[in-house]
């Protein structure tokens, strides 16, 4: 199983950002996904998951109506769109494959991806 | 929103076991996930559903649960054993929910 992810960077308040996942090793459509940031110095919080066919989506309250989280299964990769960035969105994001079906534990985690939100 | 409650530090000296709370209301109506995570490298799950080890865990590894108190177990710690420990529910209606994490030193 592989993870490997990539975007992020530096974005302004009320800017965009959009997140990859790219996965290998197993077989991405039947899996769910998630992600999950850490602020600098934190503890983890859950953002978002995704269903294996990407019909069913959930997001923590902190990012709802701000991120999208979708998933391309003929390119095994994962997505997370950032709109309205807010400074406290300033966090390294992780990608992680669920065990099995939604509530189960994460599996596996890509490496992370720091965004930083600063003007 | 429910909250875990995880001491912020643990020591132990080398060879001891340190044990890791994860306090939560009526925490033994859910299955209780563990992360370990060292500095600078992505979270890994070393105790799943309570007290099942993935692939790889060592034995010395163990997770419990007593009252409204979950419990990871390391015997005979090691240095390796150093790292940030977080403890992982899901509530009904999809919600996810992570511990404050707890840094164990090994000292």
């Amino acid at each position: 199983v592989q993870l490997l992810q990539s975007g992020g960077g530096l974005a302004q308040p009320g800017g965009s950002l959009t997140l990859s996942c790219e996965a290998s090793g197993f077989a991405f459509e039947n899996y769910p996904m998630t992600w999950v940031r850490q602020a600098p110095g934190q503890g983890l919080e859950w953002v978002s998951t995704i269903s294996g066919s990407g019909s069913n989506v959930f997001y923590a309250d902190s990012v709802k109506g701000r991120f999208v989280v979708s998933r391309d299964n003929s390119q095994n990769t994962l997505f997370l769109q950032m709109n309205s960035l807010e400074t406290e969105d300033t966090a390294t994001y992780y990608c992680a494959k669920i065990e099995t079906t939604i509530l189960t534990p994460f599996h596996f985690w890509g490496q992370g991806t720091l965004t930083t939100v600063a003007s | 929103s429910y909250v875990l409650t995880q001491p912020p530090s643990v020591s132990v000296a080398p060879g001891e076991t340190a044990r890791i709370t994860c306090g939560g209301d009526e925490i033994g109506d859910h299955h209780v996930h563990w992360y370990l995570q060292k500095p600078g490298q992505a979270p890994v799950l070393v105790i799943s559903y309570d007290n099942d080890r993935p692939s790889g865990i060592p034995e010395r590894i163990s997770g419990s649960t007593s009252g409204n108190t979950a419990i990871l177990t390391i015997r005979g710690a090691e240095a390796e054993n150093e790292a940030d420990y977080y403890c992982q529910v899901f509530k009904s209606s999809f919600e996810v929910v992570f511990g404050g994490g707890t840094k164990l030193t090994v000292l």
